[in-house]
């Protein structure tokens, strides 16, 4: 079974271009989660998908980031325009859900991150 | 705001002792506290899950306690290799989903 696969894995933009990270998660997961972790800093979480809809977007920074998941399959977080506090590495997670309950399972399964630097 | 705190200094340890991470959290009442793994470059890899009505979980060499009167969670390594080396993550989590993380201790096994 193919994992979690992100798309780039290094990206090197200027401040005020615009950067699109790409997921794809494992095959029939019904959640997507999106995390960043910034130097010396926490991973935290940005925002979480089932199938197609948003969740919770309450850990998206501000207007500047707009993810997506159109029919439910991959996501892609476009970050416009990029400024210097937008660098990092960002990770996208997925996660089948219950059957029986309904409910997300816990255990996430991670992809291998972007790492975006913005000069 | 709600915050898992682990310990940022790395952990040093001989191969075949038991490592000891520690995970604590405040202004939170986590359902789930989850460890992963993480390798240099690489994403965190899901190790344990542990429910706050459980007191204890084993899966292998690792071990898991939860104590939500201390607020903490403990992760045992036992008979530790260097292989076992990485950043081990301390995760909060509710049945929504999202995880909030600590920072991570990172565990060197020396031969």
């Amino acid at each position: 079974e193919a994992g979690v696969t992100q798309f780039p894995s290094h990206s090197v933009i200027e401040k005020g271009q615009t950067v699109t990270l790409r997921c794809d998660p494992i095959s029939g997961h019904d959640n997507l989660y999106w995390y960043r972790r910034v130097m010396g800093k926490e991973i935290k979480f940005l925002l979480h998908f089932v199938k197609e809809s948003k969740q919770d977007e309450s850990g998206m920074p501000n207007n500047r980031f707009l993810a997506e998941r159109t029919g439910g399959t991959y996501s892609t977080l476009k970050v416009q325009p990029a400024e210097l506090e937008d660098s990092g590495v960002y990770f996208c997670a997925s996660s089948p859900s219950s059957p029986r309950l309904g409910l997300a399972r816990n255990e996430q399964f991670f992809g291998p991150g972007t790492r975006l630097t913005v000069l | 705001s709600q915050k898992i705190e682990q310990n940022s200094e790395a952990l040093n340890i001989q191969e075949g002792k038991t490592a000891t991470l520690t995970c604590n959290y405040t202004n939170y009442s986590p359902a789930y506290l989850q460890w992963y793994r993480q390798d240099p470059g690489r994403g965190p890899v899901f190790l344990l899950l542990i429910r706050e009505n459980e007191k204890e979980k084993r899966k292998e060499r690792l071990k898991v306690t939860f104590d939500t009167t201390l607020k903490q969670s403990l992760f045992h390594i036992t008979a530790s290799q260097p292989a076992d080396s990485a950043t081990y993550l301390c995760a909060g989590s509710s049945n929504t989903g999202k995880l909030i993380f600590g920072q991570g201790t990172t565990l060197q096994v020396k031969p």
